[in-house]
Order: C-alpha cells, then sequence, then structure tokens
C-alpha cells in the first residue's frame, strides 16, 4: 500500500513568518493530495487539496505543490498567525485508499 | 445537515469485551471509511467502503469488522478488545470513489480505551 512520509514533526515559527511542511510518497499512481489541519481535541478538518493533474494551488496565505516526478508535496503557510498553530496532516490517496502521513506540530509564537 | 455523526464519543472497555462503534452520515456518500489515531502515528486506515454491501481492508484492519447495510451507516466492530486497540477512532466519508477524488468529512471521533 501507499506509504506518506511527513516532515518535519514539530514546527515552530514566529508570528508573520512562513512554515513549510514536506511529504514524501511512495505510490506513483497515487491522484489526489489534500491537507488537513487538526486542533487539540477536535476532528481533522480540510484546508487545501490538490490533484495530480495540477502542479501548484493556493488559496490565500495557504499554498501546496506537487511534484510528480519526485512524489513529494509540500504545505506552504505565509503571513503566520497563532490561531495556525495545530497539528497538519497530509495525506495521498490511490483508488479508494487515503493513507495520512503522521503529522507535524506547528507552533506559531506571538 | 449533521454531516457525520459518531457515537459514543468516549468508551472504556476490558479486555475481551466487544463493542459496535456507530457512524452515520446524512451527506449521501458512497464513499466511508475508518481511521485511527494514535499519537506520532497520524490516521491510520482500518477499513473503508465504497457503497452498500462493499468493505475493504486498509492498513490495519485485524481486530475489527465492518459491514455496510445502507449508504448512511458504516459501524466498526471490535470483535475482543484487546490494550492495543485504546485509540481515537475517525469515521470519515466522501462523495466520490474512484479515480475522481474529493476532500474526506470527519465525525467528532470515540475515544476508546480498553483496560
Amino acid at each position: 500500500g501507499e506509504n506518506v512520509e511527513q516532515h518535519p514533526s514539530t514546527l515552530s515559527v514566529q508570528e508573520g513568518d512562513s512554515a513549510v511542511i514536506k511529504c514524501t510518497y511512495s505510490d506513483s499512481a497515487s491522484n489526489y493530495f489534500p491537507w488537513y489541519k487538526q486542533e487539540l481535541g477536535k476532528r481533522p478538518q480540510l484546508i487545501i487539496d490538490i490533484r495530480s493533474n495540477v502542479g501548484e494551488k493556493k488559496d490565500q496565505r495557504i499554498a501546496v505543490t506537487l511534484n510528480k516526478t519526485a512524489k513529494h508535496f509540500s504545505l506552504h503557510i505565509t503571513e503566520t498567525q497563532p490561531e495556525d498553530s495545530a497539528v497538519y496532516f497530509c495525506a495521498a490517496s490511490v483508488n479508494n485508499d487515503m493513507r495520512f502521513g503522521a503529522g507535524t506540530r506547528l507552533t506559531v509564537k506571538p | 445537515n449533521a454531516g457525520v455523526t459518531q457515537t459514543p464519543k468516549f468508551q472504556v472497555l476490558k479486555t475481551g469485551q466487544s463493542m459496535t462503534l456507530q457512524c452515520a452520515q446524512d451527506m449521501n456518500h458512497e464513499y466511508m471509511s475508518w481511521y485511527r489515531q494514535d499519537p506520532g502515528m497520524g490516521l491510520r486506515l482500518i477499513h473503508y467502503s465504497v457503497g452498500a454491501g462493499i468493505t475493504d481492508q486498509g492498513e490495519v484492519p485485524n481486530g475489527y469488522n465492518v459491514s455496510r447495510s445502507t449508504t448512511e451507516d458504516f459501524p466498526l466492530r471490535l470483535l475482543s478488545a484487546a490494550p492495543s486497540q485504546t485509540s481515537v477512532y475517525f469515521c470519515a466519508s466522501s462523495y466520490s470513489i474512484g479515480a475522481i477524488r474529493s476532500p474526506l468529512h470527519f465525525g467528532n471521533g470515540t475515544r476508546l480505551t480498553v483496560t
């Protein structure tokens, strides 16, 4: 099955700085790559996603890039704010099997 | 719409007991799945279903059974609970299957402790 690796496991930035989280996947047939944000004690919620026919997608302060050749994708958050503090998960999906990375705990210091 | 509803929110079991975690969605989603979440391990897929009467195994299926008799419901059964099954369980659904994927909608989770 698909294997997704996510780095770093923890990330601390100053408010206003940018944050980058990187993921790699193993199955070249994976075609859908969502990112989820999970606040403490809450359920994961989608923040952005990208499909395999697109290289980059942006939504306000959040962007995702996909490199199919290298089998990696990244989440970029600009102008970070304290409310961005949470655990972020990447995922990769092939057919009906969606696998998640281990998560990145992002802390934004005011 | 209520979205994805999971019950119970909390459960404590003794080793060897059995129970069913309930999951229901009112969005007419064909795809439903169960994940478990353990510290430092992200979300791991247990079982999934692409429609009524169809289920398949995910990454960590051992010790769990599922069935899908209706589009709305996807219960997860623990046959003989073990301490290793202590975890937070999330049910999730999605409106599309196969090659065209769409975001998962998660329930609020069930925190299970097995003593």
